[in-house]
């Protein structure tokens, strides 16, 4: 593993099925964050970690959850997923807990909700 | 809330100049990014500006004012595969990143 890696790719997933999005760096990241990007919208954040047992929400938390129990991992919930929560869903990290620091993505998970 | 704001597409030739404008209004301010994404990957880092003024950085620079609620990117000697769109991001005062819709550069020989 190099960086950050997400699984699954792609997904199409029945509404009202739950589904666990997984993320993994080796950086030794301290701070992991989750975003959205829907066309127009730009990416909003999710809920994020700033160090290993910690999370938080952002901007558009409803409906997801997250964990955090070691460094490396920092999967995402959507307990049961609603049409709206058709997206692509990027898992970023950055060294430090500040905005300022350089934030690196993974590849992404386009997840369909039918 | 946040808002950034930044035109949705610009077009330019191969060889050329182009500039792409942001504002942002936040809470608090501690820095602005730019990030490059190609369609369908991954969104990477290009610029980090927290003081007002130029940082060059090859064919790219970033500007920013303070006061003004304002930075640009320029590309400078456009190639092909600077075709891509281009994300403003203001990070506020609890230190998470806005992001702006972002900008879709198309490069044309």
């Amino acid at each position: 593993i190099a960086g950050i890696t997400q699984a699954p790719t792609s997904q199409i997933l029945a509404a009202g099925r739950r589904m666990t999005l997984r993320c993994t760096q080796d950086m030794r990241h301290n701070a992991m964050y989750w975003y959205r990007q829907d066309l127009g919208l730009g990416l909003r954040l999710i809920h994020y970690s700033n160090t290993a047992g910690t999370t938080g929400k952002g901007e558009v938390p409803d409906g997801y959850s997250v964990s955090r129990a070691n460094t490396d991992d920092f999967p995402l919930t959507l307990a049961s997923a609603v049409p709206s929560q058709t997206s692509v869903y990027f898992c970023a990290s950055s060294e430090g807990q500040g905005g300022y620091d350089e934030q690196f993505f993974g590849p992404g998970t386009r997840l369909t909700v039918l | 809330g946040q808002n950034i704001d930044q035109p949705t597409e610009m077009t330019a030739t191969e060889g050329a100049i182009v500039q792409i404008n942001c504002t942002y209004q936040t809470s608090g301010f501690n820095g602005l990014f730019w990030y490059q994404q190609h369609a369908g990957e991954a969104p990477t880092f290009l610029s980090y500006n927290v003081l007002d003024g130029l940082e060059e950085k090859g064919r790219f620079s970033s500007f920013l004012s303070r006061s003004k609620g304002y930075s640009y990117l320029l590309l400078k000697e456009l190639q092909m595969k600077d075709s891509a769109s281009y994300l403003c991001a203001a990070c506020s005062n609890d230190y998470k990143l806005s992001f702006g819709a972002g900008t879709t550069v198309t490069v044309r020989a």
